[in-house]
């Protein structure tokens, strides 16, 4: 157990639709990067959060937003959801002087 | 465009025998290389990493080789065990720690 946190665990949507995902660090750590992980495929990098700023941006739509909170922790928010972005979501922790990131269970959304 | 590729995409491995998986990446910005172990509903864990200045890291059963120059590197797996059944990520990260994985491969060990 890596101690990052994440809900919820399942999360069922429909096209169109808002959702919101939850990540809590481990703690003292103050990086959270967000991955989207589809079925059978490596996770890719959607954006990095540190104090409260975003630090880095993959290769994915403005859709896709996030923020960090004082307490390190962040949520993921993607609106208009489409049939494509049906995936686990990772979110992982780390301390901004180490490259070590420690990975949640994941939120598995499905949307239809 | 995929910034590390990962290859085989599966193996089967006898209890006792070796897994290799082998990773090559492109850019020259990377500069710290984990490998990460993911069961079906978990997330991805930190199995090991190594730095582009050493060329082989061995912690327990596995063991990481680094070619800089080849921009290769490889994970083995030694003695393989039926726990050992899992999926495997390569990955490279920048001095920010963002990860770049590579597609996965699938370790089946039988008994």
């Amino acid at each position: 157990e890596t101690g990052v946190t994440q809900s919820p665990t399942h999360l069922i949507k429909t096209r169109g639709q808002q959702v919101t995902l939850r990540c809590s660090s481990q703690s003292g750590h103050n990086t959270v990067s967000w991955y989207q992980q589809a079925l059978g495929q490596g996770p890719q990098f959607i954006f990095q959060y540190y104090r409260e700023e975003e630090n880095g941006r993959g290769n994915f739509p403005p859709r896709f937003s996030g923020l960090q909170f004082p307490n390190y922790s962040s949520e993921l928010n993607v609106n208009a959801l489409e049939l494509d972005d049906s995936a686990l979501y990772l979110c992982a922790s780390s301390l901004r002087t180490e490259e070590t990131q420690y990975f949640g269970p994941g939120t598995r959304l499905l949307v239809l | 465009q995929q910034q590390v590729k990962q290859s085989p995409q599966s193996l089967i491995v006898q209890k006792g025998g070796i897994s290799i998986i082998n990773c090559a990446y492109e850019n020259t910005a990377f500069d710290y290389f984990p490998w990460y172990q993911q069961f079906p509903g978990k997330g991805p864990a930190l199995l090991i990493a190594i730095r582009p200045d050493v060329s082989e890291k061995k912690e327990g059963r596995f063991t990481i080789s680094f070619n800089k120059s080849a921009k290769q590197f490889s994970l083995h797996i030694m003695d393989s065990q039926p726990g050992d059944s899992a999926t495997y990520f390569c990955a490279a990260a920048d001095s920010w720690g963002k990860l770049q994985f590579g597609a996965g491969t699938q370790v089946v060990v039988t008994p």
